[in-house]
């Protein structure tokens, strides 16, 4: 089975602060997603990546980078947290084609204060 | 963009019903796919379907495809308390680059 896994379930930072989180896959998929969701408006992709040190832009990127230096770890950065960024934050990767199926890891909590 | 509309938004039924719930979108699509969120967990897929298919199923779950009508519905039958979760329909239609999302359809499957 492919796993997806992410650094944390929940987080608790302050306005400002520099903030990573990571995610990690097992089975060798090129593509890796970084999606926030929140009540009410499904998932919103902010950034892809299909190979190493590769990475595009989805539909929410500002406030956001991302980092792929291998092929199993895909990093979101939040570089000056905002109390707008509080939401669940999930990764997922897929195999070949980014439109197949993905696999999600359990989300990471995030709250802004 | 979300441009994928399931409904109903919610929906709540006794347990060993069906429940069935829909997805429509706008443009052409290669695939259609659903998926489960269990409460405040990551998304599990749970069918693909394409654009050649009319239905599909995997155990419990059946899934059709309308392309006419631009429409997917997802079928559970004899429902479980375990089928609580909410249910989205993703597809790629108007990108070839991403997956575009419904908002969820949010099912309580009541003892």
């Amino acid at each position: 089975d492919v796993k997806v896994t992410q650094s944390s379930r929940y987080l608790v930072k302050r306005t400002g602060e520099k903030v990573f989180l990571e995610c990690v896959q097992d089975m060798d998929h090129e593509n890796m997603f970084w999606y926030r969701q929140d009540p009410g408006l499904g998932l919103r992709l902010i950034y892809f990546s299909y190979d190493v040190k590769m990475k595009e832009k989805g539909d929410i990127p500002e406030g956001y980078s991302v980092s792929r230096e291998k092929k199993e770890r895909f990093s979101l950065i939040l570089e000056s947290a905002s109390t707008n960024q509080t939401s669940m934050y999930l990764c997922a990767s897929s195999l070949m084609q980014v439109q197949e199926t993905q696999y999600f890891g359990p989300g990471t909590r995030l709250l802004v204060l | 963009s979300q441009q994928g509309e399931e409904d109903p938004q919610a929906l709540s039924i006794q347990e060993g019903e069906n429940a069935t719930m829909n997805c429509s979108y706008k443009t052409s699509i290669n695939n259609l796919q659903w998926y489960r969120q269990n409460s405040g967990r990551g998304l599990v897929h749970l069918i693909l379907i394409r654009s050649n298919e009319r239905e599909k199923h995997s155990g419990r779950l059946r899934v059709t495809l309308d392309t006419s009508k631009k429409s997917s519905s997802l079928l559970i039958t004899a429902s479980r308390a375990a089928d609580t979760a909410s249910y989205f329909c993703a597809t790629d239609e108007g990108s070839n680059y991403q997956l575009i999302w419904g908002a969820g359809t949010k099912l309580i499957i009541k003892p």
